[in-house]
């Protein structure tokens, strides 16, 4: 079955710790998204990327980087310049306009939390 | 720059009962709408779209969804509710430049 699978799905984080959160998905998709996910917030974007070795900043992009290096993979590193790193973080994938484009198919997410 | 608004952070209904989650959305050119579904500790799951064609969308577990031009609403819809539809709800809308935007989500209780 075609999916996105996220890892870990749970993940602690020490004070001034950089950590990297896993995004594959075998869905063929071009377009792979960062969201991270606060209560009452909604999501908001980090990053995305449209094709391998490019991506471009979301919303809230600082204290963040991301990588491209295949089109199956889209990890986020969360840096120690991020001073409130505790939220849920979802990975989604697409197809472009002009591909049919049908929605975002979401990861089931990673919960980060800052010990 | 398109945006979508949930109005309602919570809508509580009694099981077998009507319910509508609200939506209301902002898009230069034609709107793409969707929306999906978030159960705790998960990712968000599709349950319908609008792209083209007729207002009225059927989507995943019985849940419908009516487009509205005039008033710029999608609202989610379900004729009888069950406890197991209790979860957060997310609208989405995306411009032409494939630029999704999502509402801040409605949290939907069923009670028994």
């Amino acid at each position: 079955d075609g999916g996105i699978t996220q890892s870990p799905k749970y993940l602690f984080r020490k004070e001034g710790q950089n950590v990297t959160l896993s995004c594959e998905q075998n869905l063929n998709h071009d377009a792979m998204y960062w969201y991270r996910q606060d209560p009452g917030q909604g999501l908001r974007l980090i990053y995305y990327s449209q094709i391998v070795n490019d991506f471009q900043k979301g919303d809230i992009a600082e204290g963040y980087s991301v990588s491209r290096e295949k089109k199956e993979s889209f990890p986020l590193t969360v840096t120690s310049a991020q001073k409130n790193p505790t939220a849920f973080y979802l990975c989604a994938s697409s197809t472009l306009p002009g591909q049919g484009f049908d929605g975002y198919t979401f990861g089931s997410g990673t919960r980060l939390t800052v010990v | 720059a398109q945006s979508v608004a949930q109005p309602e952070d919570q809508v509580n209904v009694a099981e077998g009962n009507p319910l509508t989650v609200k939506c209301t959305y902002s898009v230069s050119g034609n709107p793409y709408l969707f929306w999906y579904v978030q159960y705790p500790n998960r990712g968000l799951q599709f349950l319908l779209k609008y792209i083209t064609g007729d207002n009225l969308v059927k989507g995943s577990y019985g849940f419908e969804a009516e487009f509205n031009k005039s008033q710029t609403s999608f609202h989610l819809k379900k004729p009888s509710a069950l406890v197991s539809d209790s979860a957060l709800y997310f609208c989405a809308v995306r411009d032409n430049n494939n630029d999704m935007r999502f509402g801040a989500g409605t949290r939907l209780t069923v009670k028994p």
